[in-house]
């Protein structure tokens, strides 16, 4: 079974319309992580958070919302739906190891498309 | 702020090697990553710097100089299977991973 799993793998929807993407985790790790992916642009940072009482928003957080229901699990929610936001949108995992910061683990992604 | 520089793609030869650089600026730099990401799927860790030096693991190598802010990925003895993108983060002390725009490469017979 995959540690970080993400729903709807592809989803499209009208400009206005309510979105929530959701990301799941086995790994057990404390920190979760948005970005969303536009060709040539690589990956952009939306929201993080380190556990269930810390959200911080990335480099791109205008327009989206996030709740960190438990540890295993981080939703993305985009409140009103614009063209712009069709994207690839990835969630990560991370943990800190003694050597410092922690390798992130990709989920499959899920595929937006705003019309 | 953090901002990292890559190039945008690269094409080499298969059974060749190739350096993908990185110039990066970040307060509090806490390591830098190297990811692969092939086409419509996720990224995947390919290696990880924190301190100056060379790093090897199999065909895949990262340097990182971290007062000249810059790291490069060499990758020997290239296969087709190599063709990806490839990512270039930085993390720093607040746990924030940002990431260039990637470096597409295609390697030829």
């Amino acid at each position: 079974d995959a540690d970080v799993t993400q729903t709807p793998r592809n989803r499209i929807t009208k400009t206005g319309k309510r979105i929530m993407l959701e990301c799941s985790q086995t790994k057990g790790h404390d920190r979760m992580y948005w970005y969303r992916q536009d060709p040539g642009l690589g990956l952009r940072l939306i929201y993080y958070s380190f556990d269930v009482k810390d959200i911080n928003k990335g480099e791109i957080s205008d327009g989206y919302s996030v709740s960190r229901q438990a540890q295993a699990k981080f939703s993305l929610s985009l409140e009103s739906a614009i063209p712009n936001q069709t994207a690839l949108y990835f969630c990560a995992t991370s943990d800190l190891t003694s050597g410092g910061a922690g390798e992130q683990f990709f989920g499959p992604g899920t595929r937006l498309t705003v019309l | 702020g953090q901002n990292i520089d890559q190039p945008t793609e690269m094409t080499a030869t298969e059974g060749a090697i190739v350096q993908i650089n990185c110039t990066y600026q970040t307060s509090g730099f806490n390591g830098l990553f190297w990811y692969q990401q092939h086409a419509g799927e996720a990224p995947t860790f390919l290696s990880y710097n924190v301190l100056d030096g060379l790093e090897e693991k199999g065909r895949f190598s990262s340097f990182l100089s971290r007062s000249k802010g810059y790291s490069y990925l060499l990758l020997k003895e290239l296969q087709m299977k190599d063709s990806a993108s490839y990512l270039c983060g930085t993390y720093n002390q607040g746990g924030k991973l940002i990431f260039g725009q990637g470096t597409e490469l295609s390697v030829k017979p």
